[in-house]
């Protein structure tokens, strides 16, 4: 499996304007999970999925932020406007279930710079 | 307060030196996890416990559940061990992970 895919790797964009983060989990995993990690605060839940259907989303940090997940194999975390404050790296992470026994798998990020 | 405490937040070894990480957390847990984020930014799982000993190669990690105390030790360190570990806690209550901040470690040869 090529494990769990994110897009885009790198993404810079001025305040105001509308970001689309893309994360592909590994086939057969029901779970899927988005992180912020900011040097600051570090790693951060900011909501996670089971079966497509968002569970908790209270890491996210306001309505400006926004995730769908329309099939199993795909999800997208929006943001709109952007602001420099959401600078950092998004993670996507993927589990085949949510229990606390499984590993969590993680995808290489998106480092996000917003001018 | 953060739920997660880790120390120390940074640590230079040379090669060889056996390594010692430290995680305390507050909250009952079902599991701890210990990640690993290379200079690269990549992050991976290196132990899941709930309770005991794992060890992997030069990597052990224990958990004292009593404690709310886990650690992280390598042995015989090795440059290419330089990376941020991270250990994070599932709480009783839910699947999702809380984090530790990292300790930064740099093995020098």
């Amino acid at each position: 499996d090529a494990g769990v895919i994110q897009s885009p790797r790198h993404e810079v964009t001025e305040m105001g304007q509308e970001v689309t983060l893309r994360c592909k989990p590994i086939s057969g995993h029901d779970y899927l999970f988005w992180y912020r990690q900011t040097m600051m605060r570090g790693l951060e839940l900011l909501i996670y999925f089971n079966n497509n259907v968002p569970i908790d989303d209270s890491g996210m940090p306001e309505d400006r932020f926004s995730a769908k997940m329309p099939n199993a194999s795909f999800s997208t975390l929006k943001i709109q406007p952007s602001e420099p404050r959401d600078s950092a790296v998004y993670f996507c992470a993927s589990s085949f279930s949510g229990a606390s026994t499984d590993t969590q798998y993680f995808g290489p990020g998106t480092r996000l710079t917003v001018l | 307060k953060n739920e997660v405490e880790q120390s120390p937040q940074n640590l230079t070894a040379q090669e060889g030196e056996f390594i010692t990480i430290n995680c305390s957390y507050s909250v009952g847990i079902s599991a701890l996890h210990w990640l690993q984020q290379h200079p690269g930014g990549g992050i991976v799982s290196l132990f899941m416990l709930s309770s005991g000993k794992k060890k992997h190669g030069r990597l052990i990690a224990t958990i004292n559940i009593q404690e709310k105390h886990s650690s992280l030790h390598i042995t015989a360190s090795h440059p290419r061990d330089s990376a941020v570990y991270i250990c994070a806690v599932n709480s009783n209550s839910g699947y999702a992970l809380n984090f530790g901040k990292g300790t930064s470690l740099l093995v020098t040869p």
